[in-house]
């Protein structure tokens, strides 16, 4: 099946400092990509959805210039979150959907510790 | 999407089947019904996915019933690498997956 990778799977960062998370679709090319956001023990919220060459749609109360999404290529599309806090801490993980496809993929994910 | 509604948690003892019930009873004629899972602190594994006849893949089983308000999701024999939480999720076009609470399936040996 279709593989998407995420990258780094955790991260810890100083408040204030900004991380940079990529999503990569290694065989096949995403149009679409969605990033989702996960605190422990409830489920996955949406955050964005970023199409290939154009900006990304937030949803409402997720920080557009605090969440800085880049989508530069049918195969990588980028989540930063800048001056990051430890309210920011969460497991982030993003997704992909080949034109024509049915199934949505996703990658393994990233644990985000703010400290 | 049309709302799904789960059982918050279910047990499966080791080498039986689970069956995972979902009900999807304001799911839209163009709708497909989806299942997922995601193992503890990995992105959710797609399992399997439908319209209306019933479908198998290596991982398991999804049946539909006649009406298409309700579904099943059967892995015919859990093993203790099965637990996760599933999510039942119906959906259609390019729009981003919603994913509701899901379902605790806790297998036991």
């Amino acid at each position: 099946g279709a593989v998407v990778s995420q990258h780094p799977s955790w991260v810890i960062c100083k408040s204030g400092t900004s991380v940079k998370i990529e999503c990569r679709s290694l065989d096949f090319q995403a149009t679409t990509m969605f990033w989702y956001r996960q605190f422990p023990k409830q489920s996955l919220m949406l955050m964005a959805t970023s199409n290939e060459g154009s900006k990304a749609t937030y949803e409402q109360g997720v920080e557009k210039d605090k969440f800085l999404i880049n989508h530069a290529s049918l195969t990588l599309s980028t989540l930063t979150v800048t001056s990051a806090h430890p309210e920011d801490s969460s497991f982030y993980i993003c997704s992909a959907k080949g034109q024509g496809n049915e199934k949505l993929f996703f990658g393994s994910g990233t644990q985000l510790s703010v400290l | 999407d049309a709302k799904t509604t789960q059982p918050t948690s279910m047990d499966c003892a080791e080498g039986r089947a689970a069956n995972l019930p979902c009900n999807h009873s304001t799911i839209s004629g163009n709708e497909y019904v989806y299942w997922y899972r995601q193992i503890h602190s990995q992105g959710p594994q797609y399992i399997i996915h439908g319209l209306k006849n019933n479908e198998t893949n290596e991982m398991a089983s999804l049946i539909i019933t006649e009406d298409r308000k309700s579904s099943t999701l059967i892995l015919p024999h859990a093993t203790l690498r099965d637990t996760a939480v599933y999510y039942c999720i119906a959906h259609s076009g390019n729009t981003p997956l919603v994913f509701g609470k899901g379902t605790r399936l806790s297998v036991i040996a």
